[in-house]
């Protein structure tokens, strides 16, 4: 059973524009979550996260929204420049110590 | 210094092999974990290290066998392993628990014949 869900496998965007991207979850016990980023043959690298007493988190051109009533995160990236073109992966925890819950990842493709 | 290394870089190995992925962090982290990741798949969590003692194994094959020599190190020794076992591992830090965030190695990408 999946507990955290990026259900668009790829995404795809004009430079320029705004990037968003979705992550559901089932368990109610997470209360952290992070965005990773990832460029094929690398590992993945942090890119921003949210605990669950914040329904806002923004570091520069990325900001990570999070909906706890609807289990529901989005990051938005803007303005997209081709090099955000990457595997984005949403993870999650219960910060009762438990590892990191990884989506399945969404592929964003930033079009010049 | 806020990385994290892996050697080597791309490995391949016979079934009958027997070989050690390395990786090492000196951030001063005291959790550390191995994953594995197949195309196209998220990473997998394998095996947590806790100030340098074993606390999750995630139902790991034993041909599997990690190490954690000492606080900066982590060992991942491979024995037997098998054609499906070809995967991108993983290798990660954190300050403590799940709470911190995991900065990751650039993997070792391995490919068993």
């Amino acid at each position: 059973d999946q507990q955290v869900k990026q259900n668009s496998p790829s995404l795809s965007v004009q430079e320029g524009r705004i990037s968003i991207l979705n992550c559901d979850y089932t368990n109610s016990m997470f209360d952290y979550f992070l965005w990773y980023k990832k460029y094929p043959a690398e590992g993945p690298t942090f890119l921003i996260s949210i605990s669950s007493i914040k329904d806002k988190n923004e570091d520069g051109r990325f900001t990570v929204f999070l909906n706890k009533s609807a289990k529901h995160l989005s990051l938005h990236i803007v303005p997209s420049q081709p090099g955000d073109s990457a595997v984005y992966f949403c993870a999650a925890s219960d910060t009762g110590n438990t590892p990191l819950v990884f989506g399945k990842g969404t592929r964003l493709s930033v079009i010049a | 210094d806020t990385e994290v290394t892996q050697t080597p870089k791309h490995l391949v190995m016979g079934m009958t092999n027997k070989k050690s992925l390395k990786c090492e962090q000196h951030m001063g982290h005291r959790a550390m974990y191995w994953y594995k990741q197949k195309a196209k798949k998220p990473p997998e969590l394998m095996f947590v290290y806790s100030y340098e003692k074993l606390s999750i194994n995630e139902s790991v094959p034993s041909r599997f066998s990690p190490e954690c020599p000492n606080s900066s190190l982590l060992n991942l020794h491979l024995h037997a392993l098998q054609p499906e076992d070809s995967a991108l591992y993983l290798c990660a830090s954190s300050q403590g628990g799940a709470i911190h965030e995991q900065y990751f190695g650039p993997g070792t990408r391995l490919t068993v014949t």
